[in-house]
């Protein structure tokens, strides 16, 4: 079946590395988005991967493993502010379409 | 530059009564997208419009859901008769160029109460 899966919850101290990972099987494949979402504001892009490997942007990176389904969100220096869900979107089709996963969240203690 | 806005923010409504949601997409976008989350579930697609035609339709649930975007800017979502389990919060996002590799901007989203 077709499913995107990711932790349900993740927490971490502020200055450290969280990475969360999120694995999924969909009827097509067009890239990898993460969003960040903080409680009742809407989905804020991050990152988006279509071929494999590393990208980075700040403090922020993602990974891609196409053949093994696999992605992953790098959060660096933690600060307060990152604490929010993190969403795992595969783009489906060439119109953009997004198959969304549960969300991460991220917690982040002093 | 404004972003996505959807309106009302929160709207609490009895069963078989009718709802309309509202999205404005950023300007010049001529990609709009209708995404819901239900309760402890993921952000599923319901539909996609390119300009004022709907390109793809296929996540809507049921004839109770009719969307529109006449002329091409705005877009309207409704639920005619709503019932319990249409409750959770509708989201609209826009591109400027169809496909995965432009980033949907999201509104705020719209959390339905259906009692």
């Amino acid at each position: 079946g077709q499913n995107i899966d990711q932790p349900t919850e993740m927490t971490a101290t502020e200055g450290a590395i969280v990475q969360i990972n999120c694995t999924y099987q969909t009827s097509g494949f067009n890239g990898l988005f993460w969003y960040q979402q903080h409680a009742g504001e809407a989905p804020t892009f991050l990152s988006y991967n279509v071929l494999d490997g590393l990208e980075e942007k700040g403090r922020f990176s993602s990974f891609l493993s196409r053949s093994k389904g696999y992605s992953y969100l790098l959060l660096k220096e933690l600060q307060m502010k990152d604490s929010a869900s993190y969403l795992c979107a595969v783009g489906t089709d060439s119109w953009g379409k997004l198959q969304f996963g549960a969300g991460t969240q991220v917690v982040v203690t002093p | 530059e404004a972003g996505v806005t959807q309106f009302p923010s929160h709207s609490v409504i009895e069963k078989g009564q009718t709802v309309t949601l509202r999205c404005d997409p950023i300007s010049g976008h001529d990609n709009l997208y209708w995404y819901r989350r239900v309760m402890g579930k993921e952000i599923k697609f319901l539909l996609h419009f390119v300009k004022e035609s709907k390109q793809d339709e296929s996540g809507m649930p049921n004839n109770r859901f009719l969307a529109e975007r006449t002329g091409g800017t705005y877009s309207t979502l409704k639920v005619q008769p709503a019932e319990l389990e249409d409750s959770g919060v509708y989201f609209c996002a826009s591109s400027q160029v169809a496909g995965s590799a432009d980033t949907q901007y999201f509104g705020p989203g719209t959390r339905l109460t259906v009692l």
